[in-house]
């Protein structure tokens, strides 16, 4: 089965300061995605970044990019120039390449930024 | 584009009655809808897959007589929690699946009384 870990439970960053944060995965498959999810205290799910596991490119979207180490089975998020907005709890997630398959969430990491 | 809404957004009822949650698409058809649970500060658990026109699926340990979906049109999907008691207190989510991964709804607090 896969499974998805987040190490950090909680982070700090400075405003206008960079953060990575950790995800590692495991699976047997070859054919799969891979999410960032941010959830702020409204609690809405928001879509960070996306990666197809089949594209060496890492995805990046405006301050936020991954970097995806397929080998290693890593799949980290750096945000840059952190904005308040920023401050959320972000979820690394996994999704077989089958059409409709469910995703695999993991822990978690609390973000919060400090002005 | 691909906004998914729930409905409502908030409920408190009392125990032993029943609460039925709405999932909708509002600009797109969604074969396949997902409802998750979700505890303070924790991950979201996955409670079922909803499928248009079937039967749901649902995880390992989910009662799926106490849970009850319906998928009957391609934008609205229903979760009823039956027999609501206190430790259904929870935060369910729905999402839907769409090509660039799910988009989901803002959430259904349940508080049971």
């Amino acid at each position: 089965a896969q499974t998805v870990t987040q190490s950090q439970p909680e982070m700090s960053v400075q405003e206008a300061e960079t953060v990575t944060l950790s995800c590692t995965y495991d699976t047997s498959e070859s054919d799969y995605y891979l999410f960032w999810y941010k959830q702020p205290p409204s609690r809405q799910m928001i879509l960070v970044i996306r990666q197809e596991a089949y594209k060496q490119q890492n995805a990046t979207e405006n301050r936020f990019s991954v970097n995806f180490q397929k080998a290693a089975k890593s799949f980290s998020l750096k945000i840059s120039d952190s904005q308040l907005g920023d401050a959320a709890m972000y979820f690394c997630a996994y999704r077989s390449g089958g059409a409709t398959n469910k995703l695999i969430f993991g822990t978690g990491t609390l973000l919060a930024v400090q002005p | 584009g691909a906004v998914v809404s729930q409905h409502p957004s908030w409920v408190i009822c009392k125990s032993g009655t029943s609460v039925k949650i709405e999932c909708r698409s509002l600009d797109f058809q969604a074969t396949t809808m997902f409802w998750y649970r979700q505890f303070p500060k924790q991950s979201l658990m996955l409670m079922a897959t909803s499928n248009e026109g079937s039967k749901a699926t649902y995880e390992q340990g989910v009662e799926k007589d106490k849970f009850l979906i319906n998928h009957a049109s391609l934008t609205l999907s229903t979760l009823t929690v039956t027999s609501a008691h206190p430790e259904d207190s929870s935060f369910y989510i729905c999402s839907a699946y769409i090509l660039s991964g799910e988009k989901f709804g803002p959430g259904t607090r349940l508080t049971v009384l």
